[in-house]
């Protein structure tokens, strides 16, 4: 049974380009959480998709979006990167339509933005 | 104020003793609680959830809610130095909100 993964492990861009993450929910989930992980810190939620569609947003500008595809895989855009989006990006599943709303977590995707 | 907060540590503990994990959050319309545990330089691992007031026990480790507090602890018994890692305390409201950690070593 796969669990979540995310490609690439790791990303090096420069201020100002634009990046896109990638994420394979685990067999059975159909919902997908991104979250940012700055050093010391604990994950901020950025989004949530169901259904193609962005359920919940967290407190992220518009430069940072999203997309689900019907095979419930995901991607993160970030567009206009700035260093302080220096941050470990990590994606985690669910699976919605389940008495249990627990979330589990690919290995991540290390961006670093010089 | 911080929706989940948790002593940032470090906590440390003598191999074979009971490390105590500390959080308390500020939404009470938060109905799930979740403690994860991050080795350095990995992603978080799911080590228990908790929906009721009271205690849950899983092996070793045994998950504490108290909604009226706003309280959720983690004990861990019989410490072993694998359990060295930093502890992510998180509530759910639609959203997952974590605090910030509680680092954790336990020496041989």
């Amino acid at each position: 049974d796969a669990g979540v993964t995310q490609s690439p492990t790791h990303l090096i861009k420069t201020r100002g380009q634009q990046v896109t993450l990638r994420c394979s929910p685990k067999s059975g989930h159909d919902t997908v959480s991104w979250y940012q992980q700055a050093l010391g810190q604990g994950p901020q939620f950025i989004f949530q998709y169901y259904e193609e569609e962005e359920r919940q947003r967290g407190n992220f500008p518009d430069r940072f979006s999203g997309h689900q595809f019907p095979n419930y895989s995901s991607e993160l855009n970030v567009n206009a990167l700035l260093l302080g989006d220096s941050a470990l990006y990590l994606c985690a599943s669910s699976p919605l339509a389940s008495s249990t709303d627990t979330q589990y977590f690919g290995p991540g995707t290390r961006l670093t933005v010089l | 104020q911080k929706e989940v907060e948790q002593n940032s540590g470090p906590l440390s503990v003598p191999e074979g003793a009971i490390a105590s994990l500390n959080c308390t959050y500020s939404d009470r319309g938060s109905q799930s609680f979740f403690w994860y545990r991050q080795y350095s330089g990995k992603s978080p691992e799911l080590i228990m959830s908790i929906y009721s007031n009271g205690d849950k026990e899983d092996g070793r480790f045994t998950a504490q809610l108290n909604k009226a507090s706003q309280y959720v602890s983690l004990l861990i018994r019989d410490s072993q130095p694998s359990d060295s890692a930093t502890y992510l305390c998180a509530g759910n409201n639609n959203d997952m909100r974590f605090g910030a950690g509680t680092r954790l070593t336990v020496k041989p």
